[in-house]
């Protein structure tokens, strides 16, 4: 199992232009989400799905889409970079439902936005 | 006040040392309660759940007092390899994250 793979790992904008950040997992798992993550604020949600065709907003939405169309797959799309959009940001995914389950987390994409 | 809280640090201690770190959350409905562990630029990898009974592993240990809404992670004869940034999660489906605890461990 890959887990969970994000792509790109390094990515530059400039402002203004669109992009998609790829995730995918193999695991089978319902829940996905992804999170951006800045110097003392912590992991912020951005968006969350509960399975495929079912996506909801997380703390900071503003400025990101997502969709997803499959199980596997849960891209977030840049519709127009923004300076303060540059952080790095993880996918994750877990089961859903009780017992806890833990949350697995991709290797990150690292976006700068000039 | 945040959903969820820790003092990030850093916390510099010498090997061998014992650590605790504490976590203050605020939802009192909340079901799932984790420690994760982050190194520099690296994804957070899973530490420890943390279960009502507490839980050890290895050096290790994870308390959560629901009564006071707050966990905690003890780690007994630190080694120069802990040092990472501790991040604590909880919810239940949707986790909230705290901002973690950096620990340095010194010689």
């Amino acid at each position: 199992n890959a887990g969970v793979t994000q792509t790109p790992k390094f990515q530059v904008l400039k402002t203004g232009q669109s992009m998609t950040l790829q995730c995918a997992q193999d695991m089978n798992h319902e829940y996905m989400s992804w999170y951006r993550q800045d110097p003392g604020m912590g992991l912020r949600l951005i968006h969350y799905s509960v399975g495929a065709g079912i996506t909801d907003q997380g703390e900071v939405p503003n400025g990101y889409n997502v969709s997803r169309s499959t199980t596997e797959d849960f891209p977030l799309r840049l519709l127009s970079a923004a300076p303060s959009q540059t952080s790095v940001y993880f996918c994750a995914s877990k089961n859903s439902g009780t017992p806890p389950y833990e949350q697995y987390f991709g290797p990150g994409t690292r976006l700068t936005v000039t | 006040r945040k959903e969820v809280e820790q003092d990030p640090g850093p916390f510099n201690v010498p090997e061998g040392a014992t650590v605790a770190f504490n976590c203050t959350y605020s939802n009192s409905a909340s079901q799932s309660f984790f420690w994760y562990r982050q190194d520099c630029r690296k994804e957070p990898k899973l530490l420890m759940s943390v279960y009502s009974s507490g839980n050890e592993d290895g050096r290790f240990t994870a308390q959560l007092n629901r009564a006071s809404q707050y966990i905690s992670l003890l780690i007994r004869d630190s080694k120069l390899s802990d040092s990472a940034t501790y991040l604590c999660a909880v919810g239940g489906n949707k986790l909230t994250f705290g901002t973690g605890t950096q620990l340095k461990v010194e010689l």
